[in-house]
């Protein structure tokens, strides 16, 4: 039973390209967290989905930013036109039920963008 | 102002030594997560509290929900526990985690 899995590890843009991060939730697990850490500074909760609903994406930035988690296939964080400040590293968390409800909770590795 | 504050933000200590990290946090919650993070790693989830105290192997980790806080204890602390130690908060109004900045643990052998 793999964890949360997150790909690309790392990824490299050129500033104005499009960025595409995958996360695959746990077996099991329907709710998808993203959150962003960047240099220096702690994790910012970015976007918060279900199977096809984004439930709560008020820690993400109005423009240039979106995500998905379709019926099928992995969850799906896009950010386009890439800003040198969007390099940060961005992970993925997925659970059970609603973390309110004591859901379990794992994170993914990450992925590090880094805007050239 | 953050919601989460962590102490102390930097801690180095001998192979073996006991070692608390502390967490106050700001707003009502209904769980507490503590996390550890290696040097270019991934996140793991070390506990989650609701209440009391939760013991893994060598790690303690306690909350006091009337004081707004939570620790981190390591007993005989090893070089292979250098990470950095990230404690969350989950507010008990909305979907989103709160997190402090972290603690970075070096561990000399």
């Amino acid at each position: 039973n793999a964890g949360v899995m997150q790909n690309p590890r790392h990824l490299v843009r050129r500033r104005g390209q499009e960025a595409r991060l995958r996360c695959s939730p746990m077996k099991g697990h329907s709710h998808v967290y993203w959150y962003r850490q960047l240099p220096e500074e702690g994790l910012k909760f970015m976007v918060y989905l279900q199977k096809e609903n984004i439930i709560d994406e008020s820690g993400m930035p109005k423009e240039r930013f979106s995500a998905e988690f379709p019926k099928e296939g992995p969850s799906i964080l896009r950010i386009q036109q890439v800003v040198r400040g969007d390099s940060a590293a961005y992970f993925c968390a997925s659970s059970t039920t609603q973390i309110s409800r004591g859901g379990g909770y794992t994170f993914g590795s990450g992925t590090r963008l880094t805007v050239v | 102002k953050n919601e989460v504050e962590q102490s102390p933000q930097n801690l180095t200590a001998q192979e073996g030594e006991f070692i608390t990290i502390n967490c106050s946090y700001s707003v009502g919650i209904s769980a507490l997560h503590w996390l550890q993070q290696h040097p270019g790693g991934g996140i793991v989830s070390l506990f989650m509290l609701s209440s009391g105290k939760k013991k893994h192997g060598r790690l303690i980790a306690t909350i006091n929900i009337q004081e707004k806080h939570s620790s981190l204890h390591i007993t005989a602390s090893h070089p292979r526990d250098s990470a950095v130690y990230i404690c969350a908060v989950k507010r008990d109004t909305g979907n989103q985690f709160y997190f402090g900045t972290g603690t970075s643990l070096t561990v000399i052998p």
